[in-house]
């Protein structure tokens, strides 16, 4: 089945500085990739919509110079968040859509898990 | 608006059957979708509906209702690896998803 590899799985970063996420799509082609955010024991917020070749859609109150969404390649998006803080600590899911079960579903990355000191 | 509701937590045994339960209201329907998530990791697929009725598979099913807006996911002989969160999402007719808070449940030995 479709893969997303997430990268890397736990990073943690002094505040002030910028931490990059990667999200790839492997052996399949992503036009449109989704980043979560989760908090501990809560549900997953959707941050942005990336789009292949053009700007991300952001969700409303998602600082979009905060979280910038690069998705350069039909294969790879990449999340950075700049001048960390620790409030950004959280967990950040990339996921793409793919075919399963004959419907287009959710396939989601592994995760990267925040720490900002 | 958009609103997705789910019980927060629930306890079954080993062995059991359990019934997450989730009623939604959004701005558009084009299918529910269930996931399990363990703690730490990323959400798995279960199931999807589109249409009413009960879709199985295996020791999963899941039922929709459309005009009650209204899902539950049903779990048979449950094993303790099934402790993990569930969440119920509907992905509106923009092809977004969104999520519900998540069910958490344990299993007992």
């Amino acid at each position: 089945g479709a893969v997303v590899s997430q990268h890397p799985s736990r990073v943690i970063c002094k505040s002030g500085t910028s931490v990059k996420i990667e999200c790839r799509s492997l052996d399949f082609q992503a036009t449109t990739m989704f980043w979560y955010r989760q908090f501990p024991k809560k549900s997953l917020m959707l941050m942005a919509t990336s789009n292949e070749g053009s700007k991300a859609t952001y969700e409303q109150g998602v600082e979009k110079d905060k979280f910038l969404i690069n998705h350069a390649s039909l294969t790879l998006s990449t999340l950075t968040v700049t001048s960390a803080h620790p409030e950004d600590s959280s967990f950040y899911i990339c996921s793409a859509s793919t075919q399963g079960s004959g419907a287009n579903v959710l396939t989601f990355g592994a995760g990267s898990r925040l720490t900002v000191l | 608006g958009q609103n997705i509701d789910q019980p927060t937590e629930m306890t079954a045994t080993e062995g059991a059957i359990v019934q997450i339960n989730c009623t939604y209201q959004t701005s558009g329907f084009n299918g529910l979708f269930w996931y399990q998530q363990h703690a730490g990791e990323a959400p798995t697929f279960l199931s999807y509906n589109v249409l009413d009725g009960l879709e199985e598979k295996g020791r999963f099913s899941s039922f929709l209702s459309r005009s009650k807006g209204y899902s539950y996911l049903l779990l048979k002989e449950l094993q303790m690896k099934d402790s993990a969160s569930y969440l119920c999402a509907v992905r509106n007719y923009g092809q977004n998803f969104v999520f519900g808070p998540g069910t958490r449940l344990s299993v007992l030995p």
